[in-house]
């Protein structure tokens, strides 16, 4: 069963910095995009960056856009969310997930459980 | 960017009622090389992530039970839940992914009556 579990959230000042990982298994994971949704306390799904199978790629939302940078080791079958400049409209549980082909537009079949990120003072 | 809103914003049923969800794109999600609508459905039961139910706007995911199902095409689409199960309550969301960046719907919440 495909699996995808993100590591690395908690509680981080205003103005910090936080690297999000997301481990995957189960399938081949260089043959697929990968994103990152986010949920704020409360609210509806947002989609943050997605990179495609081969890094070659990538997009952010333009509330993310120079602040995030996302990146993928094929080797280690991981995914990372490096994230700067936080503020707290950044709160919120980030999702790690699979697509369904190589690229970055397609629908979501695969959801991580989600990591917490919480920015405050 | 393409704009998903959703209809209602909530929906209160009796178990065992047909329920309801309209989802408009801002323009057409209809890619037509393959004639395929570029639209998916998604469940968020509380404290979980969200579960693919519906892709291509009509094809059902794998175990989605066959009471769900989809239908539209271009902007208009909509969700059918044709005999509401007690473990349908959630969330439920629209998504296109006709072009980046993807988008989603704001969201309806279906309860039981």
């Amino acid at each position: 069963e495909v699996q995808v579990v993100e590591s690395g959230g908690g509680l981080v000042q205003p103005g910090g910095s936080l690297r999000l990982s997301c481990s995957a298994s189960e399938f081949t994971f260089s043959n697929f995009g990968m994103h990152w949704v986010r949920q704020a306390p409360g609210k509806g799904l947002e989609y943050v960056s997605g990179l495609s199978s081969s890094g070659g790629n990538t997009y952010y939302a333009d509330s993310v856009k120079g602040r995030f940078t996302i990146s993928r080791d094929n080797s280690k079958n991981t995914l990372y969310l490096q994230m700067s400049s936080l503020t707290a409209e950044d709160t919120a549980v980030y999702y790690c997930v699979k697509g369904g082909n190589p690229d970055i537009v397609g629908a979501l079949p695969h959801w991580g459980q989600g990591t917490l990120v919480t920015v405050s003072s | 960017d393409i704009v998903m809103t959703q209809s209602p914003d909530s929906l209160v049923v009796s178990l065992g009622e047909r329920a309801t969800i309209n989802c408009k794109s801002s323009q057409s999600v209809l890619y037509s090389p393959n004639n395929k609508n570029n639209l998916a459905w998604y469940q968020q039961k509380p404290g979980q992530p969200p579960k693919l139910l519906i892709y291509w706007a009509s094809t059902r995911a794998s175990g989605v039970p066959d009471r769900f199902s989809g239908s539209g095409s271009g902007t208009d689409f909509t969700l059918t839940i044709s005999s509401l199960q007690a473990e349908d309550v959630a969330v439920y969301y629209c998504q296109q992914y006709y072009r980046t960046p993807l988008t989603f719907g704001g969201g309806t919440k279906v309860e039981i009556k």
